[in-house]
């Protein structure tokens, strides 16, 4: 089963807007990681956060993390067309030794 | 500096033939990890490679096997191909720390394979 579930599986918004979009998980992470995937190509890294942190931030991301609730969001602000693409997050468990990742968010900025 | 290679980025493949897929990981990385994007999905664990040992395998069938090289570059094999195996391929890497997955991955562009 999936470690990370994302929510919504897809979001529509106009450009200069924010994004949220949310990952749940089911057990105990060392961290967890988002990833920016564009039209079915190789992923790119956005940011980690470990278990012990509970905000990061990155340019205009900006990831939480609720460890009691087992979940995270991820935030971009002032969205931009380039943003337009496909978001994961992913677990990494201390006895798993994998990353799991989830089903995903498409995000679609309209200009 | 070379992020992670895959080649080559499209196959195409009768079912039940074998498909071999590669990857070379970024300099310095020893970890190899593959994954499988059907079409519209999340990525699903294949197989993590480390130190050319076989580290951890998903839950996929014996006929998808691989091996990591002294050079650190990894090698995935499809054994008689079903249709359900076309799917985006994807290769990352890392550098290995006692645990693992404390490091982010660096992925390559993909295999994307289709089976006809």
């Amino acid at each position: 089963s999936q470690q990370g579930e994302e929510d919504p599986q897809a979001l529509s918004i106009q450009e200069g807007e924010n994004a949220t979009m949310n990952c749940s998980y089911k057990t105990s992470i060392n961290n967890l990681q988002w990833y920016r995937q564009n039209s079915g190509r190789g992923l790119v890294h956005l940011i980690l956060i470990r278990s012990n942190e509970r905000e990061k931030h990155s340019g205009r991301l900006r990831v939480t993390l609720d460890t009691s609730k087992k979940s995270s969001s991820l935030l971009i602000t002032a969205s931009r067309a380039a943003d337009t693409a496909s978001y994961f997050c992913a677990t990494a468990t201390p006895r798993a030794q994998k990353l799991v990742f989830g089903q995903g968010t498409r995000l679609t900025i309209n200009p | 500096e070379a992020g992670v290679t895959q080649s080559p980025t499209h196959l195409i493949k009768t079912r039940g033939q074998q498909a071999t897929l590669r990857c070379s990981p970024i300099s310095g990385h020893t970890s190899v990890y593959w994954y499988q994007q059907a079409l519209g999905l999340g990525l699903q664990f294949l197989l993590w490679y480390d130190e050319g040992e076989e580290r951890n395998r998903g839950n996929f069938p014996p006929r998808f096997s691989g091996r990591q090289f002294p050079n650190y570059s990894s090698e995935l094999n499809v054994n008689a191909l079903e249709l359900e195996d076309s799917a985006l391929y994807l290769c990352a890497s890392s550098f290995t720390t006692a645990n693992i997955v404390n490091t982010e991955a660096f992925f390559g562009q993909g295999t994307r394979l289709t089976v006809v």
